[in-house]
């Protein structure tokens, strides 16, 4: 992707593990999204996180964000089979970027 | 409640025929998407709009175009469609700012044959 992109393109995990899944990008933002979409599904925003954050969690989720290397990651902790999920990594540019996404499967 | 709602829910076409998709929103939000996202693919943005009667060009306009008669309507045209278009298409609504997280509608499975 132009804007944003996952470091992983697929990952397979077993239930109750931690997870961190890492995006950069390309042209500096204020603004960095997290999203998950399930099968079929449209996207949903996770998290979002902002330049003047360096960490924001929100329950299980983490995620953090620095400038100055154009990079963000998103950790999931304690991680449910009803996590899998595609992840996106969304610098905001007045509109909003999607990379090209991180396919997790969590088994059971 | 907020929704965003696109029909239709999917779509098969003939190649070169016209194709229109429609997108309606209860949000009064201002910016309206048009994403297209292939199979194991991430979403790429089509075209875009911050106020009726305007339309802006995304990462990939070429073979699409836009209308936004309204607030809460938003339409993506195919005037010829073409194999390479198959795909699913979402829209989104959102108030515009990088605060705010736009809301998607379910998608619409398009097949071009």
């Amino acid at each position: 992707s132009q804007w944003g992109e996952e470091n992983l393109q697929a990952l397979s995990i077993q239930e109750g593990e931690d997870v961190t899944m890492n995006c950069s990008y390309k042209t500096y933002t204020t603004v960095v999204q997290w999203y998950r979409q399930k099968s079929g599904k449209g996207p949903a925003q996770l998290i979002l996180i902002r330049s003047n954050e360096r960490e924001k969690r929100s329950g299980r989720l983490r995620a953090t964000l620095d400038t100055s290397s154009q990079s963000s990651s998103l950790s999931i902790t304690g991680t449910l089979a009803t996590d899998t999920a595609v992840y996106f990594c969304a610098p905001y540019y007045n509109v909003l970027y999607f990379g090209s996404g991180t396919k997790l499967t969590v088994e059971p | 409640e907020a929704a965003v709602t696109q029909s239709p829910r999917s779509k098969v076409a003939v190649t070169g025929g016209k194709v229109t998709l429609s997108c309606h929103q209860t949000n009064n939000h201002d910016y309206m998407y048009w994403y297209r996202q292939d199979t194991g693919h991430g979403l790429r943005l089509i075209h875009y709009s911050y106020v009726a009667d305007s339309t802006e060009k995304g990462d990939i306009p070429d073979g699409y175009k836009a209308s936004r008669p309204s607030q809460e309507n938003f339409s993506l045209i195919l005037e010829l469609a073409s194999l390479s278009q198959t795909a699913v298409y979402f829209c989104a609504s959102s108030e515009g700012t990088g605060d705010q997280a736009p809301l998607f509608g379910e998608g619409t499975r398009l097949s071009v044959l």
